[in-house]
């Protein structure tokens, strides 16, 4: 069945450090792929999404490629801010508009330090 | 996009009772999806609830134990039936809007088993 893998955590950068949160999936035909984050005591945001081959979703500084080659999916950012502790969710949906199930991966906690 | 607010936010029940969560979406939606997140763990969809039909239950989960009313199409109702310290997790509630390609989240309501 259709899977998402997410690379494991807590992921400790000091501000302005590069970051990359790598993500794979598993499914037949064309998913839809998401980033999702949950920041301390909030509820879950979509951060970015891309929705076919070689589309690039950006949002917040941060950027994911959807790789069809590689079935992958990560989650970038050139300079992480403190406020960016969160922890992130790749996810994918078969199927075209919203009436798909989302199937999550396991979620990467990042916690940025000043 | 669209606001979903859910009721109650947390709550601490005791071993064999039931709680009903209710989620609340300002404007009218077609499908509402129910998902779980245990302590620590990703995001597990229960059922999709569409209105004026009966809930789609993922495999793993059970009407007699997650019983859902979706009684018109701002507003779904998730039971939680006959609890045991193992159903303690954050249930979120979820919607797609057409010609959306996103699903939103509400804030979650966390219950803890006693």
């Amino acid at each position: 069945g259709d899977s998402v893998t997410q690379m494991e955590g807590p992921v400790t950068l000091s501000e302005e450090a590069f970051l990359t949160i790598n993500c794979t999936y598993t499914a037949t035909g064309y998913p839809s792929l998401f980033w999702y984050v949950q920041y301390p005591g909030e509820g879950l945001q979509l951060l970015l999404k891309a929705t076919k081959a070689d589309d690039k979703g950006s949002n917040k500084g941060f950027e994911a490629t959807y790789r069809k080659e590689t079935t992958s999916f990560h989650l970038e950012k050139g300079s992480v801010q403190v406020s960016d502790s969160a922890v992130y969710f790749c996810a994918l949906r078969r199927g075209s508009g919203n009436t798909g199930k989302l199937i999550f991966g396991q979620g990467t906690t990042l916690q940025v330090k000043p | 996009s669209a606001v979903i607010s859910q009721k109650p936010s947390r709550d601490i029940c005791q071993r064999g009772t039931s709680l009903t969560i209710q989620c609340q979406v300002d404007s009218q939606v077609t499908m509402m999806f129910w998902y779980r997140q245990q302590p620590g763990q990703s995001l597990t969809l229960i059922a999709t609830a569409n209105q004026g039909s009966e809930a789609t239950y993922e495999s793993g989960f059970v009407i007699d134990k997650f019983p859902i009313s979706r009684p018109n199409l701002t507003f779904s109702t998730l039971t939680v039936s006959n609890m045991s310290p193992e159903d303690s997790s954050i249930y979120l509630c979820s919607v797609g809007l057409a010609g959306n390609n996103e699903q939103f989240f509400g804030p979650g309501t966390r219950l803890t088993v006693l």
